[in-house]
């Protein structure tokens, strides 16, 4: 049982340059949502999905896109990548994000540094 | 709008000690509310929560958490600390009306032999 997968784990990029984060879980939740973690800020919400086909912005959407196509997947996308952008990224699932089945489930977060 | 605040930076306690890690909340309707530890080089896992019911939530590891309405606290409490314990520990909440959590900023427990 693999729970949440990120790929890559570490990633070291220039401003400007574009990726896609990977996230994929196979426990066929509902909800999955990606969040960034900064030293004294903790984590802040960045898109959320609460089904395929659906997506919606968190706390801080700004220069990244993303995108639910499938029930397992929820790629984050960085389309110009600039040095505010350096953080610890995690994926997060849920089976619901309602109510008595709510529980998120943490991927191990990729690192992220943009030079 | 829905907020959560973890007064301390870092909580030092001596195994065997009990341990106390603060949470107070703000949220318009009803609160959720969540703790999640984080290791270190890992990611956060879930520890308990109290959606309804008993105000005294038991969870894993030997850890609970007691809902304060009046005082809109929910603070994370173990009877007897362990080193293991060491780690970010998240306090998070969710308002009825709203679809998605606010964490707080992390409180580190550091538990020394």
């Amino acid at each position: 049982n693999a729970g949440v997968t990120q790929t890559p784990k570490f990633q070291v990029l220039k401003t400007g340059q574009s990726m896609t984060l990977q996230c994929a879980q196979d426990m066929n939740h509902e909800y999955m949502s990606w969040y960034r973690q900064d030293p004294g800020m903790g984590l802040r919400l960045i898109h959320y999905s609460v089904g395929a086909g659906i997506t919606d912005q968190g706390e801080v959407p700004n220069g990244y896109n993303v995108s639910r196509s499938t029930t397992e997947d929820f790629p984050l996308r960085l389309l110009s990548a600039a040095p505010s952008q350096t953080s610890v990224y995690f994926c997060a699932s849920s089976y619901t994000n309602r109510g008595h089945n709510e529980k998120l489930f943490f991927g191990s977060g990729t690192q992220l540094s943009v030079l | 709008a829905q907020s959560v605040a973890q007064p301390e930076d870092q909580v030092n306690v001596a195994e065997g000690n009990p341990l106390t890690v603060k949470c107070t909340y703000s949220v318009s309707g009803n609160p959720y509310l969540f703790w999640y530890v984080q290791y270190p080089n890992r990611g956060l896992q879930f520890l308990l929560k109290y959606i309804t019911g008993d105000n005294l939530v038991k969870g894993s590891y030997g850890f609970e958490a007691e809902f304060n309405k009046s005082q809109t606290s929910f603070h994370l409490k173990k009877p007897s600390a362990l080193v293991s314990d060491s780690a970010l520990y998240f306090c998070a909440v969710r308002d009825s009306g709203y679809s998605t959590l606010t964490f707080g900023k992390g409180t580190m427990l550091l538990v020394s032999p």
